[in-house]
């Protein structure tokens, strides 16, 4: 049973440029939520999709954005860069949308310049 | 908005202490309360959860305490050892439709020798 992978692992951008992170879910989730992570914070929750469809979302711009594919993998699509947007990007996985048990994969640090 | 407020932020506990760290919370629609373990340059993981209708859960040297009316719930870990230095932070999950996690600020636990 794979775990949750994410790609890229680290990732530097300039201020208005676009960023698109990926994250495969591990085998058997259908649910997957993405966070971000400032540091020395907790996660922050951004949104989660199920079956493809977004079933929630938290206090972020629409220039976030996401997707799932069929496979119940997903991205995360940031627009318009902001030196704020500098954060660990985690993706967490889970069997169902009870979320109950998250599996969380090891993140994408984006920096911003 | 914060949530879920956690301390102590940081925590040093010699070998075979006990660490306690502590959250409270202010939303009654948090249905499921667990605490993730994270290790540098991973995501976290899941350690132990509760359910508003049990008063404590204990996993091997790990024991949560919750206090519904106090609306309070703590993690103590008994017998600590060096392997248990990670940051921890406690959640508390939303019973609506997302059933999103709202994650504490962390507390980075060390344990000398």
């Amino acid at each position: 049973e794979t775990g949750v992978t994410q790609s890229p692992t680290h990732l530097i951008k300039t201020r208005g440029q676009q960023v698109t992170l990926r994250c495969s879910s591990q085998s058997g989730h259908n649910t997957v939520s993405w966070y971000q992570q400032a540091l020395g914070q907790g996660p922050q929750f951004i949104f989660q999709y199920y079956r493809e469809e977004e079933n929630g979302r938290g206090n972020f711009p629409p220039r976030f954005s996401g997707l799932q594919f069929p496979n119940y993998s997903s991205e995360l699509n940031v627009n318009a860069l902001e030196l704020d947007d500098s954060a660990l990007y985690l993706c967490a996985s889970s069997r169902d949308r009870a979320n109950e048990k998250l599996f969380f994969g090891s993140g994408t640090q984006l920096s911003v310049l | 908005q914060q949530q879920v407020k956690q301390s102590p932020q940081s925590l040093i506990v010699q070998k075979g202490g006990i660490s306690i760290i502590n959250c409270a919370y202010e939303n009654t629609a948090f249905d499921y309360f667990p605490w993730y373990q994270q290790f540098p340059g991973k995501g976290p993981a899941l350690l132990i959860a509760i359910r508003p209708d049990v008063s404590e859960k204990k996993e091997g040297r790990f024991t949560i305490s919750f206090n519904k009316s106090a609306k309070q719930f703590s993690l103590h870990i008994m017998d600590s050892q060096p392997g248990d230095s990670a940051t921890y932070f406690c959640a508390a999950r939303d019973s609506g439709s997302a059933r999103q996690l709202t994650f504490g600020s962390g507390t980075q636990l060390t344990v000398l020798p």
